[in-house]
């Protein structure tokens, strides 16, 4: 199984940081790593898909990079809507998986 | 609009059985695969089962091998996760997604449905 590892666990921001989450995995995804945000209470939204395609309807300021294993999620510039839970997940192999998540808090 | 509207869940004992639904509306249902994924409380994401467009192929995480059966039902739009013998460790908020198949993403979501296992 591919294991994910995601970085930070938590994070303090504020409405206008940069904010990148990093993801690495325990062997190489290609370009096969998916992005979601989690909002609680709420069903997981995708955000990115094999690794830099931005889902339609997403706001710009999330974009992903990467390839291999190792992939990074950025937030251009945080708005108080993006205080969330960020999850990577590998579709490169079965069984499919999902990093621990980082937690974007308001600082 | 895409739409999937999870049921089925609730409290249940130890050793018990539940069966969850999954009504989907907003796309052409028998061209893709379907996912049941989970998160138990206050944890991460989990892949349980995955079918395929036409039922013919199954997929299961180790952890429910031989206690759950995924089946879909494609004149209805409809995904079932039958759960057998389930144990404390089955408690979680049980998702139905939308999947392309392999190397592809879960691009919708249902709102989930929780499920308890608890005597």
């Amino acid at each position: 199984d591919i294991q994910m590892t995601q970085s930070p666990s938590s994070l303090s921001a504020s409405v206008g940081d940069r904010v990148t989450i990093t993801c690495r995995t325990s062997q190489s995804a290609s370009i096969y790593l998916n992005w979601y945000q989690q909002k609680p209470g709420k069903a997981p939204n995708l955000l990115i898909y094999a690794a830099s395609n931005l889902q339609s309807g997403v706001p710009s300021r999330f974009s992903g990079s990467g390839s291999g294993t190792d992939f990074t999620l950025t937030i251009s510039s945080l708005q108080p809507e993006d205080f969330a839970t960020y999850y990577c997940q590998q579709s490169y192999s079965a069984p499919l998986t999902f990093g621990g998540g980082t937690k974007v808090e308001s600082k | 609009e895409v739409q999937l509207v999870e049921s089925g869940g609730g409290l249940v004992q130890p050793g018990g059985s539940l069966r969850l639904s999954c009504a989907a509306s907003g796309f052409t249902f028998g061209n893709y695969w379907m996912t049941w994924l989970r998160q138990a409380p206050g944890k991460g994401l989990e892949g349980v089962a995955s079918i395929k467009k036409d039922g013919s192929e199954k997929y299961y995480v180790d952890s429910v091998k031989g206690r759950v059966t995924i089946s879909r039902d494609n004149a209805k739009n409809s995904v079932y996760l039958q759960m057998n013998n389930l144990r404390a460790e089955d408690t979680a908020v049980y998702y139905c997604a939308k999947w392309r198949g392999s190397q592809s993403e879960f691009d919708h979501w249902g709102q989930g449905t929780l499920v308890t296992v608890s005597s």
